[in-house]
Formats: C-alpha cells, sequence, structure tokens
C-alpha cells in the first residue's frame, strides 16, 4: 500500500513556541491532506484540509490563525501550531487519498505527539 | 451532516471466538462508503475493511466481514478466529463519495487467552 510519514513522530516543547509537523505522502502525489487531532481515548477529528495550491479549509471551531497550514508541494503539507499552549497536547494525524486507487482511498501518517509544557 | 455512532466502547473476546462490533450511521445520501480502521497501540490507522453503499453484497476480508443493512444504516464489523493481534481501537466510518471520512467514537476490542 501507499506509504504517508509525518516528522516529527514526538515533539515536546515550552507553552508560547511554535511547532511545525510535516506530512509527505512518499510514493504518490496528493492535492489534498487531511488533518486530524486525536485526544486520549477519543476518536479522529477532522482539523482542517490541506488544498495544494490553495488555502486549507478549516472545520468549524477550528483556529485557523493558531493551525497554520501549508501545501507547499503535491507530496508535503506541514500544519504549524502556533503560540502552542497545554491544551493543544494531542496526537495529530494526516492522512492523503490516492485519487488513482479505487474510491481514493485515505493513507495515514503514523501521527505526530505533541507536549506542550 | 453525517453522523457516526459506535455504542459499544468496550468489547472482549476470546481467543478463537467470533466477535460482533456494532455501528450506526446517519445520512441522507443514496451513495457512500463505510469502513472500519483499527488503530493498535502504536495509533497507525489501518483500513481493515470498506464497503461501497450501492453493492448489495456484504464484504469480506479473510476472517473480517461486515454486516450492511442499508435501510436500517447499520453496519457491523464480524472478526472470526479472533486472534491476539486484533486487539485494538476498531473506528466505523462513513464517506460520502468525494467528501471527507466522519469517524465513529471507537470500540475497544480486548481479545483474551
Amino acid at each position: 500500500g501507499a506509504v504517508v510519514s509525518q516528522h516529527p513522530s514526538r515533539v515536546i516543547c515550552k507553552s508560547g513556541t511554535s511547532v511545525k509537523i510535516e506530512c509527505r505522502s512518499l510514493d504518490f502525489q496528493a492535492t489534498t491532506m487531511f488533518w486530524y487531532r486525536q485526544f486520549p481515548k477519543q476518536s479522529l477529528m477532522l482539523m482542517a484540509t490541506s488544498n495544494e495550491g490553495s488555502k486549507a479549509t478549516y472545520e468549524q471551531g477550528v483556529e485557523k490563525d493558531k493551525f497554520l497550514i501549508n501545501h507547499a508541494s503535491l507530496t508535503l503539507s506541514t500544519l504549524t501550531v502556533t503560540s502552542a499552549h497545554p491544551e493543544d497536547s494531542s496526537f495529530y494525524i494526516c492522512s492523503a487519498p490516492m485519487t488513482r486507487s479505487r474510491d481514493n482511498e485515505q493513507f495515514f501518517g503514523p501521527g505526530t505527539r505533541l507536549t506542550v509544557l | 451532516a453525517q453522523t457516526v455512532t459506535q455504542s459499544q466502547p468496550e468489547m472482549s473476546v476470546q481467543e478463537a471466538e467470533t466477535v460482533t462490533l456494532s455501528c450506526t450511521y446517519d445520512t441522507s445520501e443514496s451513495d457512500y462508503y463505510l469502513f472500519w480502521y483499527k488503530q493498535p497501540p502504536s495509533r497507525q490507522m489501518i483500513l481493515v475493511i470498506r464497503q461501497e453503499a450501492y453493492k448489495q453484497q456484504n464484504a469480506t476480508e479473510n476472517r473480517f466481514s461486515v454486516n450492511f443493512q442499508k435501510a436500517a444504516k447499520s453496519f457491523s464489523l464480524k472478526i472470526s478466529d479472533s486472534q491476539l493481534g486484533d486487539a485494538a481501537m476498531y473506528f466505523c466510518a462513513y464517506r460520502s463519495l468525494y467528501g471527507k471520512l466522519t469517524f465513529g467514537t471507537g470500540t475497544r476490542l480486548q481479545v483474551t487467552l
């Protein structure tokens, strides 16, 4: 199957700093990528849809200025958590649909665990 | 908006036995996809099985099968001959033809010896 990577896998930062998370589709091009947040023992909640060459689409309740998304190329999307606070501590997962696959199957990255002290 | 409901927060099954995980959803669309994903302790999301709503035949993947009842908007997952490696969180998910995935709240499956 297709591979989606995320970097870093874990990050610890101080409150008030910014953190960048990368999502890469390694063997296919993705004009769209999705960013999810998962709190402990909870489900995945879609935060935003990253679109190559245009602005991201954010879900209701997600602060655009806090979670900056840049889809720099057909294989890379980045999520920057600006001025991070402890309540931003969570598990962040990206996914990318492979348009040439049957039913645009989505492939998920391994996730990034963010801890804000 | 579509919603996905998993009413079983936790389930337990003995090794080699069969277990069924429940899922219901709400939609006004006639064509869509349904999925079951497995999330082991590593937290990597793994696709277990998919069902296309226009297909009446229930999907099957080795030990995993679904019971898709379109009129009832029900989509349960049956795991046969359960193995220790099946222990994980299982998420039911809905997706319209070209839309976003909507996940249920998940069911934690324990497999005992």
